[in-house]
């Protein structure tokens, strides 16, 4: 069956570091691939989607790529802020389903 | 933007008692969905409806029923209320299928004494 699978967190990086939070993903077919993220106290927001091999996502300074070959689509940013510290989730979905899988989120914390 | 609105931020009931959680989304989304999120766990899908009084189980819906009347309200209903239902509960809806991202609500934090 469809599954994603993301780093384990916590991970910590002071303001200004460079960010990447991996994932990857096993689907029949050629699933949507979303990130979402999720301040404390808050329900999910959409970070950003991609939609066919290739693509680049991005949003707020966060960027990924759909990588087919590799089954991935890792999260960066080059400078975090303390405003970014969330917790983020991969996920996908499947043309002409309802299902969307999610992986377990990471969560990131950025010190000042 | 589209908004999704769960009725209530914190929750508290006893063991036993019928618990209703409510959620209404403002922008004609075909799809609702319930999920619960749990520490370690991620997100576990509870029940979805793709149209009115149309509803579908999701991976978890054990204890769990749902109610769709009107196309923009989703309601959860636990018809008698467990210990190990203790959860934060996440309502998201979309349009049409698979492309589409999901938009949640700020969810629902219950607690069951």
């Amino acid at each position: 069956g469809n599954s994603v699978t993301q780093m384990e967190g916590p991970v910590t990086l002071s303001e200004e570091a460079f960010l990447t939070i991996n994932c990857t993903y096993t689907a029949t077919g050629y699933p949507s691939l979303f990130w979402y993220v999720q301040y404390p106290g808050e329900g999910l927001q959409l970070l950003l989607k991609a939609t066919k091999a290739d693509d680049k996502g991005s949003n707020k300074g966060f960027e990924a790529t759909y990588r087919k070959e590799t089954t991935s689509f890792h999260l960066e940013k080059g400078s975090v802020q303390v405003s970014d510290s969330a917790v983020y989730f991969c996920a996908l979905s499947t043309s002409g389903t309802y299902k969307y899988i999610f992986g377990t989120g990471t969560r990131l914390k950025v010190l000042a | 933007d589209v908004k999704v609105t769960q009725s209530s931020r914190y929750l508290v009931k006893r063991t036993g008692e019928k618990v209703f959680l409510e959620c209404v989304q403002d922008m004609d989304h075909e799809n609702m969905f319930w999920y619960r999120q749990d520490p370690g766990l991620g997100l576990r899908l509870i029940y979805f409806s793709y149209d009115v009084k149309m509803k579908e189980k999701g991976d978890i819906p054990e204890g769990y029923s749902v109610s769709r009347e009107k196309k923009e309200r989703f309601s959860l209903i636990l018809e008698s209320a467990s210990t190990n239902q203790t959860s934060m509960y996440l309502c998201a809806s979309s349009l049409g299928q698979g492309n589409s991202p999901l938009h949640f609500g700020n969810g629902t934090r219950l607690t069951v004494t």
